[in-house]
C-alpha cells in the first residue's frame, strides 16, 4: 500500500493563475480530508469529503478555493486566480471510517504551493 | 476557541539527555490529545494519542488537565528522535484536528 499520493509535491503559479492539488487515499479508504499550513502556523483543516460528496467545508476560504472527489480518480483541491497569500503547504488526509478518535488519519507528503 | 499551543520552535538536546516538547491547549470539553512527528522527507505520521496511554519509539505523554498539557517526553534522546513534532487535539467523535505550530527537534551527537 503506498499510502496517502499527494501530486505535486512543489507547484509554482503567478499571480491569478489556478492551481490543482491532487490527492489519492490510501487503499480502501473512502474519506478525505484537507488541510493547510500557513508559513509559522500548524495545520488548518478546510474540507472533508467522501466520495462524490463534501461532508463539512467550514474550513475552506468562501471564494476561489473548491474541493471534489469524484466517483473515480483523485481528490483535487482546486485554487483559482490564486494570491501571493495561497502560497502554503497542503496536505491530504484519509481514513477509512469518518476519522472519528479510534480512526487513524494517514497524511500524504503535502503539496508546496508557491504563488509568484 | 480551542487552540494547541507549542511554545517552542526549535529544541536541540545532546545524545541520551532527557527530551521534553512541550504542548497546551484550551478546550472547555473532554479533548482527544495526539503527538504526530515528521522526520525528513517523510510523511506526517501519528506518534500517540493519548487514549492508549502507550509508549512509541520511548516516548510518553501525560495528559494533565488540571495544567491543560499534554508534554511528550523520552527520557534519553536519540539521533534517529531530530524531526517536526506537532501537537494536535481533536474533540471526541470529530474529524477536525487542530495542530500546534510545531517544535522542531534536534538531537545533537
Amino acid at each position: 500500500n503506498a499510502g496517502v499520493m499527494q501530486n505535486p509535491r512543489h507547484l509554482v503559479r503567478r499571480r491569478g493563475q489556478e492551481a490543482r492539488l491532487r490527492c489519492s487515499p490510501m487503499k480502501g479508504h473512502s474519506h478525505v480530508y484537507w488541510y493547510r499550513q500557513l508559513p509559522e502556523e500548524g495545520l488548518k483543516f478546510m474540507v472533508y469529503l467522501q466520495k462524490e460528496n463534501i461532508i463539512d467545508e467550514s474550513g475552506m476560504p468562501k471564494e476561489r478555493f473548491s474541493a471534489e472527489f469524484p466517483k473515480e480518480g483523485p481528490s483535487i483541491l482546486r485554487i483559482q486566480q490564486v494570491v501571493r497569500g495561497d502560497s502554503a503547504a497542503y496536505f491530504c488526509a484519509s481514513s477509512r471510517g469518518q476519522g472519528l478518535t479510534n480512526e487513524k488519519l494517514f497524511f500524504g507528503s503535502g503539496t508546496q504551493l508557491s504563488v509568484l | 476557541a480551542q487552540r494547541v499551543t507549542q511554545p517552542e520552535k526549535l529544541l536541540s538536546v545532546f545524545k541520551g539527555a532527557p527530551v521534553e516538547l512541550k504542548c497546551n491547549y484550551s478546550y472547555s470539553g473532554s479533548p482527544e490529545l495526539f503527538w504526530y512527528v515528521q522526520y525528513s522527507r517523510q510523511r506526517l505520521q501519528l506518534l500517540l494519542r493519548h487514549i492508549s496511554r502507550e509508549s512509541i519509539k520511548g516516548f510518553t505523554a501525560d495528559l494533565n488537565k488540571g495544567e491543560t498539557s499534554f508534554h511528550l517526553k523520552k527520557p534519553f534522546a536519540q539521533e534517529e528522535d531530530s524531526a517536526m513534532y506537532y501537537c494536535a487535539l481533536t474533540t471526541s467523535g470529530t474529524y477536525k484536528y487542530i495542530f500546534g505550530t510545531g517544535t522542531r527537534l534536534k538531537v545533537l551527537a
